[in-house]
């Protein structure tokens, strides 16, 4: 059963220091997301790539987020330096091309907590 | 401003009968719309989807219906499970950029057995 895998599960941290999660798509998905679930805003969507190349990243803070590709099964999104109202938990999605039509698969997220 | 809206954070229902999740919408733009549900602790699954072109698509016990002169759609589940009990997003996209989906905050679903 093919699945988006994200790591870590969880992570607490302490304001200022520098958080990386990481998510390996599912083999053959050439979009993948970032999105970010928080009580108030509910899921927001931060950046999304097709093919490795970034086409959208208007929903990100741009002073301390950051999100790459650096190969087909690897995704990053990096905090420096985060804050706590960066807790949240971050998802990672992909699908195939005219994905629109099924729908994303999305990992089990990231609780981060920013102490 | 949020433009995709699901105005009842929360709707609890009895086992067998029917729920009716509500979302609005304010871009006209958008021409495709979808719903997921998540359960604690896990991402969100894809439940249903519909296209501008329709008005209505049934998939087993889930019917998303769409009136688009009001930007309004809703998800029926019927009967509905306690299985069902989860957060349903109600999302959003625009066919020029269709990978751009927007969500909505979600309404907490309880069904009561």
């Amino acid at each position: 059963d093919a699945r988006v895998t994200q790591t870590p599960r969880h992570k607490v941290t302490e304001m200022g220091q520098e958080v990386t999660m990481r998510c390996q798509p599912i083999l053959g998905h050439n979009t993948v997301f970032w999105y970010r679930q928080t009580m108030m805003q509910g899921l927001e969507l931060l950046a999304y790539f097709r093919n490795r190349a970034p086409l959208d990243d208007s929903g990100m803070p741009k002073d301390r987020f950051s999100a790459e590709m650096p190969d087909a099964t690897l995704a990053t999104l990096k905090i420096q330096p985060s804050e706590p109202r960066d807790s949240a938990v971050y998802f990672c999605a992909s699908g195939p091309p005219g994905v629109a039509n099924y729908g994303y698969t999305f990992g089990s997220g990231t609780r981060l907590t920013v102490v | 401003d949020q433009q995709v809206k699901q105005n009842s954070p929360s709707l609890s229902v009895q086992e067998g009968r029917i729920s009716i999740l509500n979302c609005d919408y304010t871009n006209s733009m958008f021409d495709y719309f979808l719903w997921y549900k998540k359960y604690p602790a896990e991402g969100p699954t894809f439940l249903i989807s519909i296209s501008s072109i329709k008005d209505k698509n049934e998939d087993g016990r889930f019917t998303v219906f769409l009136n688009k002169s009001a930007k309004h759609l809703s998800l029926h589940i019927v009967p509905s499970q306690p299985g069902d009990s989860a957060v349903c997003f109600c999302a959003a996209s625009e066919l020029t950029s269709y990978d751009k989906v927007i969500f909505g905050p979600g309404t907490s679903l309880s069904v009561i057995p």
